[in-house]
């Protein structure tokens, strides 16, 4: 079976600290892609990052950084020095290899950050 | 450049009634998707079409009819509206591309009541 979990349902922050959201998969695909999305609560899905599963370097984007294990089947997200207009709910989500148009989303994780 | 047009954005139906809805995409992607998404839920997949002509069920497909005629349209139909059906739906297109580089685009999606 394939499989995203976000276990982290919910998660409050004060501003400028940092906060790791986690995402957990299965799947027995050897090739398949990883993504990070944010629904700010104007509802939109904003893409975050996408990863290749052959491709295990970690990557840095200003404040957010991420940290794929596929020997632990994760892929990890960090905002560092969080803010307020962080405040959404994100979503890491697969695709299994070769079906194209299918995503497998996590539960998701809403994420409060206080001034 | 529009991307993914969603219509409508809001709907109210009252039960058994049947309504569609909209999706278009000018990017000439060749995949097509619905999702819907419940509170705590995350976004779960009902249809999604891998070309013109060709679609497939996903986790969540009863109650929903699918067709895709065209490479720019993928309408969403609801044949008998049930208050289980309420809900936000989104329509995603995405391509593959070389190296692994596929990419999904996100409609705005439809708030849908039915009482």
């Amino acid at each position: 079976a394939q499989k995203v979990t976000q276990a982290q349902t919910e998660i409050s922050v004060v501003e400028k600290e940092d906060v790791t959201l986690d995402c957990v998969y299965e799947t027995r695909d050897t090739t398949y892609y990883l993504f990070w999305y944010k629904q700010p609560p104007s509802g939109e899905l904003v893409f975050l990052i996408r990863r290749n599963s052959f491709d295990e370097q970690n990557e840095i984007s200003g404040r957010y950084s991420w940290n794929f294990q596929k020997s632990t089947s994760s892929f990890n997200f960090t905002i560092t020095a969080s803010q307020v207009v962080d405040s959404a709910v994100y979503f890491c989500a697969l695709r299994p290899y070769n079906q194209g148009g299918k995503l497998i989303f996590g539960q998701g994780t809403e994420l409060s950050v206080k001034p | 450049n529009a991307g993914v047009t969603q219509t409508p954005k809001f709907q109210v139906l009252k039960t058994g009634q049947s309504m569609t809805l909209q999706c278009a995409q000018d990017m000439n992607h060749e995949y097509m998707s619905w999702y819907r998404q419940d509170p705590g839920m995350g976004l779960r997949l009902i249809h999604y079409s891998v070309g013109a002509g060709i679609t497939d069920q996903g986790e969540v497909p009863n109650g929903y009819n699918v067709s895709r005629s065209t490479t720019e349209d993928f309408p969403l139909r609801l044949l008998s509206a049930a208050p289980s059906q309420t809900s936000v739906y989104f329509c995603a297109s995405s391509y593959s591309g070389q190296g692994g580089n596929y990419g999904y685009t996100f409609g705005s999606g439809t708030r849908l009541t039915v009482v």
